[in-house]
């Protein structure tokens, strides 16, 4: 099926350190989504891309979407403590019926130590 | 805006038991989905609506049921409660099937 593999599963940083995380798949996406969500709560949407290529920010969060369609990035710059978290990636996949599903990566638990 | 309500947040259950958890939102999406999140494994699709009157199986449906007679409501049912059910379920909705996906708080269920 069309699985995301998603790395690191967990990272400990420190403080004001730049974070790295990605998404790859073996299937070809047209749209890749990030998430993050807090303890207790649902995933919030943090950015969404739509074009091989394209480099989307948000505040101190940056995506890209993969050239190959097979894969995405997030980064986050200068990280604070309230990024703690786990970051999901998500994309469109054809399921067996006829609409469109959404899949999610396992998630990247973030830890930031002050 | 009150966006995807989910109840309860939270439900312990015994073994055979029944209940509905229900999920509820006000932006008028047509695309409605089910996901049970469990340590280290992701979100994993249960059962999705494309409309009023119409459901579909996700990935791990067994054990649940839906219905959906409103746009706005999409209960899922557990008929027997097991402790395999025991997760974190949270519904979402979407304005169309594949499209970005806004959720509810969760349910954290526990079966013993």
């Amino acid at each position: 099926g069309q699985q995301l593999n998603q790395s690191p599963q967990s990272m400990f940083i420190q403080e004001g350190e730049d974070v790295s995380m990605n998404c790859t798949s073996s299937s070809i996406f047209n749209t890749w989504l990030w998430y993050k969500q807090e303890p207790g709560e649902g995933p919030v949407l943090l950015i969404a891309l739509y074009k091989a290529g394209e480099l989307t920010s948000n505040g101190r969060l940056t995506a890209q979407f993969g050239i190959t369609r097979k894969d995405s990035f997030l980064n986050i710059s200068a990280s604070i403590p309230s990024d703690v978290g786990i970051y999901f990636c998500a994309g469109p996949r054809i399921s067996s019926g006829s609409a469109r599903q959404l899949t999610f990566g396992s998630g990247t638990q973030l830890t930031v130590l002050p | 805006n009150a966006g995807v309500t989910q109840t309860p947040k939270f439900q312990v259950l015994k073994t055979g038991q029944s209940m509905t958890l229900q999920c509820a939102q006000d932006m008028n999406h047509e695309y409605m989905s089910w996901y049970r999140q469990d340590p280290g494994m992701g979100l994993r699709l249960i059962h999705y609506s494309v409309g009023a009157g119409i459901t579909d199986q996700g990935e791990v449906p067994n054990g649940y049921n839906v219905s959906r007679s409103t746009t706005e409501d999409f209960p899922l049912r557990l008929l027997s409660a097991a402790p395999s059910q025991t997760s974190v379920y949270f519904c979402a909705s979407s304005s169309r099937a594949g499209a970005e996906a806004f959720f509810g708080q969760g349910t954290r269920l526990t079966v013993v």
